[in-house]
């Protein structure tokens, strides 16, 4: 079972904020959070990742709680293209680890014009 | 984007027939994976390889069997497919020299069992 709850889907205005929470209650010290997502279709696409900082890309944010018990994926301007399924997952470094890498439902993101 | 194959891209069998997916790296990536991907359970991991002729049980990994006789190529077989593995199947590889490396996916295939 996956070891992150999403809500199953969501709605964002295009050019505003996507806010995608993820709770991740029994996350482990050397677990990492990582965040995909997929296109319609098409093979999921890495977004980003962290431990315990908030980090920033090319593509989005994550905002880590302190207790690491919960984040936050934040697409800064969300355009009609960012309409995918997200998915949360939490992992020892990934490095090595795919073998335990679970892929939940995750959450489906529509982008609304 | 990264250099990754599926070959095929779709494929309609007969239950009983074997049929061999491909996944074809142009990174030099040493580690591959099989998932298969289905409505109301994501993405599940077949078989992974962590380099050439090593590889490993995923999650669902019965009635599949995988090889990999070079680095760049990964195979997947059904010995005999069966109408439970029609389904999307996306071959995804990754580095091994940095700690943190995320996974890049194939284009997927679309697999029909009839």
């Amino acid at each position: 079972d996956a070891k992150t709850t999403q809500p199953p889907s969501m709605d964002c205005a295009e050019g505003r904020a996507a806010n995608l929470p993820c709770n991740h209650s029994t996350i482990s010290g050397n677990e990492y959070v990582y965040w995909y997502r997929q296109i319609h279709s098409q093979g999921p696409q890495y977004i980003i990742h962290g431990l315990k900082n908030n980090e920033t890309n090319e593509m989005a944010s994550l905002i880590i709680t302190e207790d690491r018990k919960s984040s936050t994926l934040i697409l800064p301007h969300a355009t009609l293209r960012d309409t995918a399924v997200y998915y949360c997952i939490v992992s020892p470094p990934m490095k090595t680890s795919y073998d335990k890498v679970i892929f939940g439902p995750g959450t489906s993101l529509s982008v609304i014009p | 984007d990264a250099g990754i194959t599926q070959s095929p891209r779709h494929k309609v069998t007969e239950t009983g027939t074997p049929v061999t997916l491909r996944c074809h790296q142009t990174e030099n990536h040493r580690y591959m994976y099989w998932y298969r991907q289905d409505p109301g359970h994501g993405l599940r991991l077949i078989h992974y390889s962590y380099g050439v002729k090593d590889t490993d049980k995923g999650e669902v990994s019965d009635g599949y069997s995988v090889s990999r006789s070079k680095t760049e190529d990964f195979l997947l077989t059904l010995e005999s497919a069966t109408s439970s593995q029609t389904s999307v199947y996306f071959c995804a590889i990754s580095e091994w020299d940095r700690a943190h490396t995320e996974a890049f996916f194939g284009q997927g295939t679309r697999l029909t069992v009839v």
